[in-house]
């Protein structure tokens, strides 16, 4: 079984246009986070969320909506899209417990091209 | 978190030792080194962590210096799946649940040669 899976796994689309990007881990975690990879490959946090409550934000385009239906999901919805969007972006999750050192585990990652 | 510092690539024969040194001499007491890989194409895989004694578990081992400035990831095997990017992380538990981001740098790219 895929401890965290991501849907889909490539994504192609249109400028402008509203997609979304689905994150489901089966470890029973409570913490999840979205991480964009650039063309440059540069991996980098954008959104943590641990037991639904939004915890990272950082400084990521409004655009850009997470949405946590569970502790078990944690999905990405962008809006309007541009071709800086063009990445690849990982869920990850980790069983956090306050000062606790924990490991994260990633998802497979989805490729986004925008054109 | 600490900034370390890690060679851009390396090379190492398949079957010998990998190691592979990063840097991180603004370390503070509390902070641990993580290391994970990024095989091409997959999502960061975590392999081993240490405050300040050395570590070993069955993917690799992690030698700590004494100041802590440094530290030097083996893998004892190298095979040909090794290849990837090795990145040397270094970050202190946080107090809050939900806010233990990794903050990845540009790591080694670790090249096994048949």
């Amino acid at each position: 079984d895929t401890a965290v899976s991501q849907t889909p796994k490539y994504l192609v689309t249109q400028m402008g246009n509203d997609k979304s990007i689905k994150c489901e881990q089966n470890l029973g975690h409570d913490t999840m986070y979205w991480y964009k990879q650039d063309s440059k490959k540069f991996l980098k946090i954008m959104f943590s969320y641990n037991n639904k409550e939004l915890i990272i934000n950082e400084t990521v385009p409004n655009r850009f909506s997470p949405k946590s239906p569970d502790k078990a999901h944690l999905n990405l919805h962008i809006n309007s899209l541009e071709l800086g969007d063009s990445a690849v972006y990982f869920c990850a999750s980790s069983q956090d417990k306050g000062y606790s050192q924990e490991t994260q585990y990633f998802g497979p990652g989805t490729r986004l091209l925008v054109l | 978190d600490a900034k370390t510092t890690q060679p851009t690539s390396m090379d190492c024969a398949e079957g010998r030792a990998a190691n592979l040194p990063c840097n991180h001499s603004t370390i503070s007491g509390n902070e641990y080194v993580y290391w994970y890989r990024q095989i091409h194409s997959q999502g960061p895989q975590y392999i081993i962590h240490g405050l300040k004694n050395n570590e070993t578990n069955e993917m690799a081992s992690l030698i700590i210096t004494e100041d802590r400035k440094s530290s030097t990831l083996i893998l004892p095997h190298a095979t040909l799946r090794d290849t990837a990017v090795y990145y040397c992380i270094v970050r202190a538990p946080r107090s809050n649940f939900g806010n233990e981001k990794l903050t990845f740098g540009t790591g080694t790219r670790l090249t096994i040669i048949p």
